[in-house]
């Protein structure tokens, strides 16, 4: 099973900062890389997928980056409604796997 | 408009069965795979499996095995999630979502397993 892990826990950012977080495989998955926002009460929002394209109606402030293990979603300038829980989620090999999360908060 | 209507919150006792529903509208079932995940309160996700619709094909996390069965009725564009010998950790928020990197999932169903 490949193991997927996100640095850091938790960010704390002030609005309109660029925040990046990033996502480690334990082996690769190639461009097979998906991101997640997560709102509390809400379904995971897919951001990203292939490592660096994203879904249908996504603010153009969300990009995703990498291949093979480390991959970055970088969010250029925060807005309030992006402090959210954000997943990486890796679907090349089985079983597919998720990160644990890092926490996106106000500074 | 495209969205997975899925079925409400079950209390069930330790060792009991439950069936959660996901009721497709706005495309062609038969056209996404399926798949489940759960969230325990406050942790991530975890993936359970996927099921085509078309062909009724399944593929289960190991963790799964034997314990869960991924089926549908085609006639009413709705796949189900049967979890077995149900235990307090399986205490979970229930998702469908439409394909592997999903655009598309239910709002969650709510599994208390408690005696």
């Amino acid at each position: 099973e490949i193991v997927m892990t996100q640095s850091p826990a938790t960010l704390s950012v002030s609005p309109g900062e660029r925040a990046t977080l990033s996502c480690r495989a334990s082996q690769s998955v190639s461009s097979n890389l998906a991101w997640y926002q997560q709102k509390p009460g809400q379904a995971p929002r897919l951001l990203i997928y292939g490592a660096s394209t994203r879904a249908t109606g996504i603010p153009a402030r969300f990009s995703g980056s990498g291949s093979g293990t480390e991959f970055t979603l970088t969010i250029s300038s925060l807005q309030s409604e992006d402090f959210a829980v954000y997943y990486c989620q890796q679907y090349n090999n089985w079983p597919v796997t998720f990160g644990p999360g890092t926490k996106v908060d106000i500074k | 408009q495209v969205q997975l209507v899925q079925s409400g919150a079950e209390v069930k006792k330790p060792g009991a069965s439950v069936k959660v529903s996901c009721k497709a509208s706005g495309y062609t079932f038969t056209s996404y795979d399926i798949n489940w995940v759960r969230q325990a309160t406050g942790q991530g996700l975890e993936w359970m499996g996927w099921m085509n619709p078309n062909s009724g094909n399944t593929g289960y996390a190991q963790k799964f095995q034997g314990r869960v069965t991924m089926t549908r009725n085609t006639s009413i564009s709705t796949a189900y999630m049967e979890l077995s010998s149900l235990r307090s950790e399986d205490t979970a928020v229930y998702y469908c979502a439409r394909g592997i990197a999903a655009a598309v999932w239910g709002q969650g169903t709510l599994v208390t397993v408690s005696s």
